[in-house]
């Protein structure tokens, strides 16, 4: 029962470069979150998407796209990279009833853009 | 919209020692709130969760906490530190909605070590 992956774990980028995270489920969650975490600022919300071809944009929006073609894939884009969103980003998903509404998070991609 | 403050970004505790870390809650509407953990280059686990059931919660590892409308808190304990719970905390909130739950969004996470 893999959960939620992420892919790439780890990757270096040069200012300007372009770049996807790719982020799978397979519990059939409808809800599913980009986050970013950084030092001193816990974990930010990037975008989400509360069903298949739907998303919506999160607290720091900007900079990123996201994309939300199948249930579970949930896709994250940089298409200019910049130092400031050097980061470590975590995916997320979630089935928004009341019995299971928690979060269920990835292991996370820890991104350095020089 | 749903926000979270943890006050308190680094709490040191003695092995042993009850451990209190402290998180309000702003929602417009009732909230499910979680309290995640995370361990060094791991992803977040779920500690436990408020889902109105019941406003005492009890959660893995020996961890608590209480749903404190009238605070608008939900503080999680333990009332026996380990060395094993060195981490960072993270307080969590959504709102309740007719039919399912809003985004989830986090505090900026309270790092807890233990002294020996």
């Amino acid at each position: 029962n893999a959960g939620v992956t992420q892919t790439p774990k780890f990757r270096v980028l040069k200012t300007g470069q372009s770049m996807t995270l790719l982020c799978a489920q397979d519990m059939n969650h409808e809800y599913m979150y980009w986050y970013r975490q950084d030092p001193g600022m816990g974990l930010r919300l990037i975008h989400y998407s509360v069903g298949e071809g739907t998303t919506a944009k999160g607290e720091v929006p900007d900079g990123y796209n996201v994309s939300r073609l199948k249930k579970q894939n949930f896709l994250l884009g940089l298409e200019s990279a910049a130092p400031s969103q050097t980061s470590v980003y975590f995916c997320a998903s979630s089935y928004p009833r009341v019995v299971v509404t928690e979060a269920f998070f990835g292991q996370g991609t820890r991104l350095t853009v020089v | 919209a749903q926000s979270v403050t943890q006050l308190g970004s680094h709490v040191s505790v003695s092995e042993g020692a009850l451990v209190l870390l402290r998180c309000n809650y702003s929602s417009s509407v009732p909230p499910y709130l979680f309290w995640y953990v995370q361990y060094p280059n791991q992803g977040l686990q779920l500690l436990l969760k408020y889902t109105s059931a019941a406003t005492l919660v009890k959660g893995i590892n020996g961890f608590e906490a209480e749903f404190k409308k009238s605070e608008t808190s939900f503080h999680l304990t333990k009332p026996s530190a380990h060395m094993s719970d060195a981490a960072e905390y993270f307080c969590a909130v959504s709102e309740q909605r007719r039919s399912s739950a809003s985004k989830i969004i986090f505090g900026s996470g309270t790092r807890l070590s233990i002294r020996p």
